[in-house]
Formats: structure tokens, C-alpha cells, sequence
């Protein structure tokens, strides 16, 4: 158990929905980060938080938006989904936005 | 276009083999690379490499980066079933620094 935690665990709904995925770092981590891994494309990084405010963006489209909150913990906003969005979504966290990171069990989104 | 490759894709053995896997990289700004192994769930780190030719050690799981050929390798000896996941290979970097780009990943399969 890293001690990230990330709810749901799994997550049905249908084409054009909204969802929230929520995180809460380790203990002590200020930095927060969104990937998203899928069977063909692999794990995607994309986006990191630090302390509240937004530290570097990846591969992420604009139907998706991220926020981490003054408890420092984070939710991934999907909007507007396609098929493609069916994933699984991890949140990651680090002390001091360093490089190394513990993941949390991750969040298997579905879409119909 | 920044990417990290892996190789092999897949890789069969038999418990007590040496096994080296490959991770090859081309990204700007380079950081950082970082070892993870993925077994059902959540990517769990393994090493953290910023110098070249600098061995890291852990048990039975050592590994090198060569900064000047952009590659490092994961060497596991006296392999075991429970080395038995998916490889990940990671590098921070990018345009801001401070992105990570992930190959997709060497599948180990450890026969007992």
C-alpha cells in the first residue's frame, strides 16, 4: 500500500457524462500527479499539481481539467466522454514534486 | 518528439535466469529516469537515476544509465516468480522540464 488513496475504484457511465476522480496524496506529499493508461497507449502523464498550483501539463485534452485543493488533495475532471476515454486513470504522488513517485490503485473508468 | 522505448516487449524465463531489460530514451531536458515495476495494480518505484555509470542496487534488481547513448538498462538475477510484472521505464523532462514520458513497458514472465 503506497498510501495514495483514489476513489472510486471503478467507474461505469455512458458517452457525453461528466466524472470526478479524486486522489489524496501520501502524507506530507505536496505534489499530485494524473496519468491516464490505456492497452494501446501505454501510461500518458498528464498534468501535476504542486502545492495547490498547476507545475507542468502533458498529454491532456481539454475536455479534461484538474484541481488540487489547500488539503492537498486532487480531482480529474471528465467531461464530454468518448469510448476512448475508457481507461485507467492513476494518481500519483511525491514529496516536494520530486521525480519519484508512489501510485495510488488507480480508478478503471468505463465507458459505454 | 520526446519518447522512451522499450525493449523486449515480452520476455519468458525460467526461475533462477538473469534477465536485462532495455530502455532506450530521447527526450529533451533530460531529468531523471525512473524504474517501476507493475504488477496488478499500481506502478511501484524501483530506482531512481540521474548520473551516468552510476550502479544502483537493490537485492537482486540492479540498474545503470548511460547519459551519453541515452539508454539504461534493469538487470534482475536468480530471477523468481514473484519478479513476475510489467517493467516500466520513465523519464522526466521535456520542454518544462518536468514532464514524464513512459515506455510502454517490458512484460516478465517468470516459469517456475
Amino acid at each position: 500500500d503506497s498510501g495514495v488513496t483514489q476513489t472510486p475504484k471503478h467507474l461505469i457511465t455512458a458517452t457525453g457524462q461528466r466524472v470526478t476522480l479524486r486522489c489524496s496524496p501520501r502524507s506530507g506529499d505536496l505534489s499530485v500527479y494524473w496519468y491516464q493508461q490505456s492497452l494501446d497507449q501505454g501510461l500518458q502523464f498528464l498534468i501535476q499539481y504542486y502545492n495547490g498550483e498547476e507545475r507542468a501539463k502533458g498529454n491532456i485534452l481539454e475536455r479534461f481539467s484538474a484541481q488540487q485543493f489547500p488539503d492537498l488533495h486532487s480531482e480529474l475532471n471528465l467531461s464530454s466522454l468518448e469510448l476512448g476515454d475508457s481507461a485507467l486513470y492513476f494518481c500519483a504522488s511525491s514529496q516536494g514534486g520530486g521525480p519519484t513517485q508512489y501510485f495510488g490503485p488507480g480508478t478503471r473508468l468505463t465507458v459505454l | 518528439e520526446d519518447k522512451v522505448v522499450q525493449s523486449p516487449l515480452s520476455l519468458v524465463v525460467h526461475e533462477g535466469d538473469t534477465v536485462t531489460l532495455n530502455c532506450s530514451y530521447e527526450v529533451t531536458n533530460f531529468r531523471s529516469l525512473l524504474w517501476y515495476k507493475q504488477e496488478k495494480k499500481a506502478p511501484t518505484f524501483l530506482f531512481m537515476l540521474t548520473s551516468s555509470g552510476i550502479e544502483k542496487k537493490s537485492g537482486r534488481l540492479s540498474s545503470i544509465l548511460d547519459k551519453k547513448e541515452l539508454f539504461s538498462i534493469l538487470n534482475i538475477t536468480a530471477t523468481q516468480t514473484g519478479d513476475s510484472a510489467i517493467y516500466l521505464c520513465a523519464v522526466e523532462g521535456g520542454h518544462t522540464g518536468n514532464q514524464f514520458y513512459f515506455g510502454t513497458g517490458t512484460s516478465l514472465t517468470v516459469i517456475p
